[in-house]
């Protein structure tokens, strides 16, 4: 079953808005991560967070995470068309056998000029 | 460095047909794993590797092989394909699988797009 799920599926902005995505899921962390990926391209890291912080950033992107809400959003501030992406949420939840990271269905970002 | 290569990057079977996917990389990564992509799904993690000679299941591992002989290597066969599995492949790799300040992030190959008929 999904970890995360993102919100929303879809989401269409004008270049220099922001963008906003949000994460939840079900289970404890250790961290959870945002990959965006490009059509037909592989998955890219953006930035990981620890369950015990509560916001980070990375140039244009924030992230924050509330544990107790289990709950994380993507903020991409001024955004670009060269933004335009799938944006995935992975949560790395610490099992007997390692590292699983499971990623959340995506929102598909589309900014337009 | 190349990073993570996979091959090939599209392939078309027929059911029952046998094949491997390929997956290398060149970071000295002890974590490898693939995923698969499908629609509405987000990636389901299939297998995974912690090192050498270590694999383990993951989510949707019916129907998969796989192997790890090498540090750099981490094929994916499929044993007798369906049209259920027809999707996305990625092979993903890491530094570590536990955790560490050396990271956790997972380095994507570009794909393999599957058809089976």
């Amino acid at each position: 079953s999904q970890q995360g799920e993102e919100d929303p599926q879809a989401l269409s902005i004008q270049e220099g808005e922001n963008a906003t995505m949000n994460c939840s899921y079900k289970t404890s962390i250790n961290n959870l991560q945002w990959y965006r990926q490009n059509s037909g391209r592989g998955l890219v890291h953006l930035i990981l967070i620890r369950s015990n912080e509560r916001e980070k950033h990375s140039g244009r992107l924030r992230v924050t995470l509330d544990t107790s809400k289990k709950s994380s959003s993507l903020l991409i501030t001024a955004s670009r068309a060269a933004d335009t992406a799938s944006y995935f949420c992975a949560t790395d939840a610490r099992t007997g056998g390692g590292n699983k990271l499971t990623f959340g269905t995506g929102t598909q970002l589309k900014v337009e000029l | 460095n190349a990073g993570v290569t996979q091959t090939p990057k599209f392939q078309v079977l027929k059911t029952g047909q046998s094949m491997t996917l390929q997956c290398a990389q060149d970071m000295n990564h002890e974590y490898m794993s693939w995923y698969r992509q499908d629609p509405g799904m987000g990636l389901r993690l299939i297998h995974y590797s912690v090192g050498a000679g270590i694999t383990d299941q993951g989510e949707v591992p019916n129907g998969y092989n796989v192997s790890r002989s090498t540090t750099e290597d981490f094929p994916l066969r499929l044993l007798s394909a369906a049209p259920s599995q027809t999707s996305v492949y990625f092979c993903a790799s890491s530094y570590s699988p536990t955790g560490g300040k050396r990271g956790e992030k997972l380095f994507f190959g570009s794909g393999t797009q599957l058809s089976v008929l």
